[in-house]
């Protein structure tokens, strides 16, 4: 069974600060994406990689950056911490030579930035 | 522009009766049309999908969705609710990369 393991459920910072959200995935998927979740919004994509080091922005990356140094771990970056920042992050992967074949997703990373 | 559209917001049913959660696209090309269930303080898990073939799809939990090309909708349907459905449902156009998320329906079944 595919297993998407997001470092921290929770997670409290100050504003300023710079978080690290860690994901790492078990199925060898090429595809991994950053998504953060907010009431009334649904799903936003921040950033995806179909492959190591490789990077491209979703429809927020702003106040985001992304690094993908190993197949299996896909890690997100504040630089800067702030309020409008405090989200559920998820993480989730996929097979990029199976474009039909479903995410599978972390557990999330609730933010909170004070 | 390409959308997927979750009518209602919230959905409530009774134990026992049938559920339905509404989904409608508008996309280029062919769609390719999942669900994905969340449950409270999880991740998005996937239930079912249509690709091309038969409308009727089965899913997971004993659920199943329909693929009306006409209406270009995809309903999500299950004969009968469980309390432990509740939870909150997302319709997806996924072609690669590419995705388009409805904003969620939240699906309440009462005792």
């Amino acid at each position: 069974d595919v297993k998407v393991t997001q470092s921290s459920r929770y997670l409290v910072k100050r504003t300023g600060e710079k978080v690290f959200l860690e994901c790492v995935q078990d199925m060898d998927h090429e595809n991994m994406f950053w998504y953060r979740q907010d009431p009334g919004l649904g799903l936003r994509l921040i950033y995806f990689s179909y492959d190591v080091k490789m990077k491209e922005k979703g429809d927020i990356p702003e106040g985001y950056s992304v690094s993908r140094e190993k197949k299996e771990r896909f890690s997100l970056i504040l630089e800067s911490a702030s309020t409008n920042q405090t989200s559920m992050y998820l993480c989730a992967s996929s097979f990029r030579w199976r474009p039909n074949s479903p995410l599978h997703f972390g557990n999330g990373t609730r933010l909170t930035v004070t | 522009a390409q959308s997927v559209a979750q009518p209602e917001d919230q959905v409530n049913v009774a134990e026992g009766n049938p559920l339905t959660v509404k989904c409608t696209y508008s996309v280029s090309g062919n769609p390719y049309l999942f669900w994905y269930v969340q449950y409270p303080n999880r991740g998005l898990q996937f239930l079912l999908k249509y690709i091309t073939g038969d409308n009727l799809v089965k899913g997971s939990y004993g659920f199943e969705a329909e693929f009306n090309k006409s209406q270009t909708s995809f309903h999500l349907k299950k004969p009968s609710a469980l309390v432990s459905d509740s939870a909150l449902y997302f319709c997806v156009n996924q072609a690669g990369t590419a995705l388009i998320f409805g904003k969620g329906t939240t699906l309440s079944v009462s005792s």
